[in-house]
């Protein structure tokens, strides 16, 4: 089955850097990658995704990029805010019983420092 | 959150007591599923729908049991046979006609004493 690995466990941040979570997938199957920004005591809400036909996609602050051929993929979030920590949650969709099915990574705990 | 939603937020349970779980949505969205989350780990798969009474055994389906009845409930059944059922439970649905996007609901934190 799919295997979802992703990096860092804890980022810490001072507001207005950069923060990137790296992620890598097994399964060549695989062919949608969402991210979800979850905050604590909430359900994960889509923040952004990528299909396996592109290889970069922007929303304001927040880019993800895939590279089908090493398996990976990351979330860019620039000029962080104190709104955006939180827990960050990417997959890597594959096909299983007729749907695609996510595989999720173990998150990435966003600390920004104002 | 959208409009699913789940209930109740909170939920204490006995040990040896079956508990069900409520997720109802309003979205009309085909599939639903059940996930199973623990501090410091990923989203398991318990169970999953993907249309009116019909339903796949997930990663962790172990213990746990679930029906479809009708297209906009999908509950959950923690079992007695579940041996470490404290964790938070999320609710996810998919739209009509795409194959790949989830949306989740707010979920339900299971205390089991």
């Amino acid at each position: 089955g799919e295997n979802v690995e992703q990096h860092p466990s804890t980022l810490s941040v001072q507001e207005g850097d950069s923060a990137v979570i790296k992620c890598t997938y097994s399964d060549s199957a695989s062919n949608y990658f969402p991210w979800y920004k979850q905050e604590l005591g909430k359900g994960p809400q889509l923040i952004i995704d990528i299909r396996s036909n592109v290889g970069e996609k922007k929303d304001q602050r927040i880019a993800v990029t895939l590279n089908k051929t090493a398996k990976h993929f990351s979330l860019h979030i620039t000029e962080t805010q104190p709104e955006d920590s939180a827990v960050y949650f990417c997959a890597a969709s594959h096909p299983r019983g007729g749907s695609y099915i996510p595989t999720f990574g173990r998150g990435t705990s966003l600390i920004v420092h104002p | 959150d959208g409009g699913i939603t789940q209930s109740p937020k909170y939920l204490f349970r006995k040990e040896g007591q079956n508990v069900t779980l409520s997720c109802e949505q309003n979205l009309n969205h085909d599939a639903m599923y059940w996930y199973r989350q623990d501090p410091g780990q990923g989203l398991r798969l318990i169970y999953y729908s993907q249309i009116v009474n019909d339903f796949q055994k997930g990663d962790i389906a172990e213990g746990y049991s679930v029906s479809r009845e009708k297209k906009e409930s999908f509950p959950l059944t923690v079992t007695s046979a579940q041996k470490n059922p404290t964790a938070f439970y999320l609710c996810a649905s998919r739209p009509e006609g795409r194959t790949d996007t989830q949306y989740f609901g707010p979920g339900t934190r299971l205390t089991v004493l």
